[in-house]
C-alpha cells in the first residue's frame, strides 16, 4: 500500500526558482527517503533522513522531517532544467529488518528554461 | 560494476503467454527487491531476497508470479498466463547491508496485449 502522499502533485517553475514538495505518512518510520525518476527510467536515490534527524542537506537539496506531524519536505534550490522529473518520497518502517519501502504517488516537477 | 541491470527493457506479449525478466544487482549488495509501478503511481513492493532466500512476498504477488535468486546473484521474475492488468514497469533494486538507499535498475516495461 502507498504510505507516502506527496503534495503538490504537479509543479511548474522557472529555472532558478526553488521547488518545494511535501510528503505525509501514516505509521512510525525508521527513515524517509526521496527519489527522482526521469520519464520511463528507474528511480535515483537522492537523500535519506533518519527518524532522529530533523534536517539534512545534500548539494541543492534540503530535506526536513517532522515525526510529530508525520511529514517531510524536499526543497530544491536554484532549479535547473535537468531537475525536471518526478520526485517520490518513500518510508522505511524497517519492520522485521526488511528495509522495504512504501512509496507515495510522486510529484511531477517541470522546470522551464 | 555499473549498477543494477535489467533485461529486457521492454516486453510486449500476448495475453496468456509467460514472460521472464532478469535483474543483475550490484555484486556486493546482498539484498534484492522487486517493485511494480503503474502509470502515475509510485512503485509497489512485490518481493525481496536476502542472498538467495526469498524473505517476503506481497499479496500483490499472485500465484502466477514467481521470483528466484539462485546463488544469491542475479534474480528472475516470471509471470505465467499474463493478463492485461499485469502491464506495468517492473523495477529491481539492490541494497547493501546497512546501506543508505536503494540502487534501482532502469526497469522492464511490460505491455500485455
Amino acid at each position: 500500500s502507498q504510505q507516502g502522499e506527496e503534495d503538490p502533485q504537479a509543479l511548474s517553475i522557472q529555472e532558478g526558482e526553488n521547488a518545494t514538495m511535501n510528503c505525509s505518512y501514516k505509521t512510525s518510520i525508521n527513515n524517509l527517503q526521496w527519489y527522482r525518476q526521469n520519464s520511463g527510467r528507474g528511480l535515483v536515490h537522492l537523500i535519506l533522513i533518519r527518524s532522529n534527524e530533523r534536517e539534512k542537506h545534500s548539494g541543492r537539496l534540503r530535506v526536513t522531517l517532522d515525526t510529530s506531524k508525520k511529514s517531510s519536505s524536499l526543497l530544491i534550490t536554484a532549479s535547473r532544467a535537468a531537475d525536471t522529473a518526478s520526485y517520490f518520497c518513500a518510508t522505511d518502517a524497517n519492520l522485521y529488518g526488511n528495509n522495504r519501502l512504501a512509496f507515495g504517488k510522486g510529484n511531477q516537477v517541470v522546470v522551464i528554461p | 560494476d555499473t549498477g543494477v541491470s535489467q533485461n529486457p527493457r521492454h516486453k510486449i506479449t500476448k495475453r496468456g503467454q509467460n514472460v521472464t525478466f532478469r535483474c543483475d544487482p550490484i555484486s556486493e549488495h546482498n539484498r534484492l527487491y522487486w517493485y511494480r509501478q503503474t502509470l502515475g503511481q509510485g512503485p509497489e513492493f512485490l518481493t525481496y531476497f536476502q542472498n538467495e532466500a526469498q524473505l517476503e512476498k506481497s499479496r500483490l504477488l499472485s500465484d502466477r508470479f514467481s521470483a528466484e535468486r539462485p546463488k544469491g546473484s542475479f534474480s528472475t521474475l516470471e509471470i505465467q498466463r499474463t493478463e492485461q492488468g499485469d502491464s506495468a514497469m517492473y523495477l529491481c533494486a539492490s541494497l547493501a547491508s546497512g546501506g543508505d538507499g536503494y540502487t534501482f535498475g532502469s526497469g522492464t516495461r511490460l505491455t500485455v496485449v
